[in-house]
């Protein structure tokens, strides 16, 4: 079956940095995605990768190794306003999402 | 206007009733879904339309009876409900050719009692 793992929950420090780790087994690949959703909210899309390698957007960076079937979102300069839910999503050979059940990032002071 | 749209955002009906949860999308996109999110499980995807044809149906129970009149409103029928279909509905829209980066709208938060 196709399966999408990632943490549960972590906790970091306003300031600090913190890298959520999803590992994918899928039938075909054809993208991996990022979105964040805060409580009570709509899910919003962060980031795309296709190609091995790292992309980087601000605060956050994606990165993929599809050999390893393994990709992260690092979060630098955390702010209070990051504590949220973090999806990992990959698009399978038939164009269908399969989706982790996501991370609850949670921010100290 | 928010992107998509989602109407009521609360809902607590009986088993026995006949409710609809209503989805509009203000983005020019010509694919529309339904997915349910329950706590600390993967989002499960319910319908797929594209240019208002349903082309996904992921065996989903007919007490789940969707329409899609035009290309930027979507409805979700609900009869009969179970307890354990309580969860939040999410509306989403795409572009055909970037399905993977969906639109959310903030979702129906549905208790059936």
């Amino acid at each position: 079956g196709q399966n999408i793992d990632q943490p549960t929950e972590m906790t970091a420090t306003e300031g600090a940095i913190v890298q959520i780790n999803c590992t994918y087994q899928t039938s075909g690949f054809n993208g991996l995605f990022w979105y964040q959703q805060h409580a009570g909210e709509a899910p919003t899309f962060l980031s795309y990768n296709v190609l091995d390698g790292l992309e980087e957007k601000g605060r956050f960076s994606s990165f993929l190794s599809r050999s390893k079937g393994y990709s992260y979102l690092l979060l630098k300069e955390l702010q209070m306003k990051d504590s949220a839910s973090y999806l990992c999503a990959v698009l399978d050979s038939n164009y269908q999402l399969i989706w982790g059940a996501g991370t609850k990032l949670i921010i100290k002071p | 206007e928010t992107g998509v749209t989602q109407t009521p955002r609360h809902l607590v009906m009986g088993m026995t009733n006949k409710k609809s949860l209503k989805c509009e999308q203000h983005l020019g996109h010509n694919a529309m879904y339904w997915y349910k999110q329950s706590a600390k499980k993967p989002l499960e995807l319910m319908f797929v339309y594209s240019l208002e044809e349903r082309v996904e149906n992921n065996s989903v129970p007919s007490r789940f009876s969707p329409e899609c009149p035009n290309s930027s409103h979507l409805f979700l029928h609900l009869h009969t409900l179970q307890p354990e279909d309580s969860a939040l509905y999410l509306c989403a829209s795409s572009q055909e050719g970037t399905v993977g980066e969906l639109f959310f709208g903030e979702g129906s938060r549905l208790t059936v009692l």
